[in-house]
């Protein structure tokens, strides 16, 4: 019954340097969400996978931000080439595609500080 | 374009007060409608949500939420404020359709005096 965790819980690097982010969704989970929180910014939408596929990567914010899912579970979020707007909490959310009626479980975020 | 505005920043109760945490949304199409709620260094805890029915939910922790189409709001409330309930209040409204995600407003962060 583990709810959605996320690896490492803490990141600290260099600018420059690139960084992968883990998140595990809810067991069955069919879709899963990368949102970023970063002070002044607020929530914002990263990337949504449906199964291993994304079909919206409008919310990436530059082409130094990448991800994948594999197997309908596991996803990585990499940023290359570290810069110190992108320190921020990462979260990543899992959920039972219903149609519209959809509850996102978040897990308890990687905070990244890019030095 | 779909938005979603809590108007309070910060708010300040007493233990043992009421609380009321405004939301305001601007959507299309039938909203469904959340509030989640953030304790210091943790993650994002669902609160309740609202897809349809009955227009007042009922949440976890004691906190219940009024959905009023014609005010396009869907405020949290909570009779009574325990010290526990000092945190971060975010109202998110779902985007369905090609581009699923969660539209969030900025939060609402609580304090509570003893």
């Amino acid at each position: 019954g583990a709810g959605v965790s996320q690896s490492p819980s803490n990141k600290v690097t260099e600018k420059g340097k690139d960084v992968e982010l883990r998140c595990d969704p809810i067991s069955g989970h069919t879709a899963l969400y990368w949102y970023r929180q970063s002070l002044g910014q607020g929530l914002e939408f990263l990337i949504y996978f449906q199964g291993n596929s994304a079909p919206d990567k409008s919310g990436l914010p530059s082409d130094r931000f990448s991800a994948e899912r594999t197997g309908g579970s596991v996803s990585t979020l990499t940023i290359q080439r570290t810069q110190q707007e992108d320190s921020a909490v990462y979260l990543c959310a899992s959920s039972l595609e219903r149609g519209s009626q959809e509850t996102q479980y978040f897990g308890p975020g990687t905070r990244l500080l890019v030095l | 374009a779909q938005s979603v505005t809590q108007p309070d920043i910060h708010i300040t109760v007493s233990e043992g007060a009421s609380l009321e945490l405004r939301c305001n949304y601007s959507y299309g199409a039938t909203p469904y409608l959340f509030w989640y709620v953030q304790s210091p260094g943790q993650g994002l805890q669902l609160l309740l949500k609202y897809f349809s029915g009955d227009t007042l939910v009922q949440g976890i922790k004691g906190f219940e939420a009024e959905f009023k189409r014609s005010q396009s709001s869907f405020n949290l409330r909570k009779p009574s404020v325990h010290w526990s309930d000092a945190a971060e209040y975010f109202c998110a409204i779902f985007n369905a359709g090609n581009n699923r995600k969660l539209i969030w407003g900025l939060g609402t962060s609580l304090a509570v005096n003893p």
